[in-house]
């Protein structure tokens, strides 16, 4: 079965950091480009990151470059955002998502983020 | 990277079709044909629906059809079910490794 699973969501005050994982199964990891994306409470989808499959080309959304970064292991089929000098826009539910031909055909079910004091 | 546009709503009775616009700009829809589309359930994650413009994944209706002209992509749902029902979010490839989301339209089927 082809999974994505996140975690290392939770509460953290504004200026915190906070390293959400994903864990992948089921699928060629280390062949996909691999995504984060983000929904505020009752809002629409935001792209947040990407990674290529092996790393080598990475991009951000103006909204959270030089702030988030993202990293893999292929060898432990995981992907990483580590999230510094949060903010409480930053409050969202985060996926992760794997890209096929320029469209998210994998997702996970995604984990809270919560940025308050 | 502004947020494609489409409208907060749409609505069809079951068996009827609908159309779900989704515009930008000439270097995001108007220059690529990495056109997405997705669906997404209340508390669910979202799925994909449409890639590239046109193509349904394996599994997805061919109720559901995709197309573009110039600056604006759309979605059409024919035979409305009630299980169509949901929230549809439009996506483009920008340009170095850029995407962008629309705002979302929720669809109700009367």
């Amino acid at each position: 079965e082809v999974q994505l699973v996140e975690s290392g969501g939770g509460l953290v005050q504004p200026g915190g950091s906070l390293r959400l994982s994903c864990a992948a199964s089921g699928f060629s990891f280390s062949s996909y480009s691999m995504n984060w994306v983000r929904q505020a409470p009752g809002k629409g989808l935001e792209w947040v990151s990407y990674i290529r499959s092996s790393s080598s080309t990475i991009g951000y959304a103006d909204s959270v470059k030089g702030r988030f970064t993202i990293s893999r292991d292929n060898a432990k089929t995981s992907l990483f955002l580590q999230m510094n000098s949060l903010r409480a826009e930053d409050t969202a539910v985060y996926y992760c998502a794997g890209d096929n031909r320029y469209a998210f055909d994998i997702w996970g079910q995604g984990t809270m983020v919560t940025v308050s004091s | 990277q502004s947020a494609l546009t489409q409208p907060p709503s749409a609505s069809g009775s079951p068996g009827q079709s609908v159309t779900i616009s989704c515009t930008g700009t000439s270097i995001d829809v108007g220059r690529y044909n990495y056109v997405s589309w997705y669906q997404q359930h209340p508390g669910k994650a979202p799925k994909l629906m449409i890639y590239e413009v046109s193509k349904r994944p394996s599994g997805v209706p061919d109720r559901f059809s995709g197309s573009k002209s110039g600056n604006t992509a759309s979605l059409t749902v024919s035979g409305l079910q009630a299980e169509d029902e949901a929230d549809y979010y439009c996506s483009s490839y920008v340009d170095t490794n850029n995407w962008v989301f629309g705002g979302g339209t929720k669809l109700t089927v009367l």
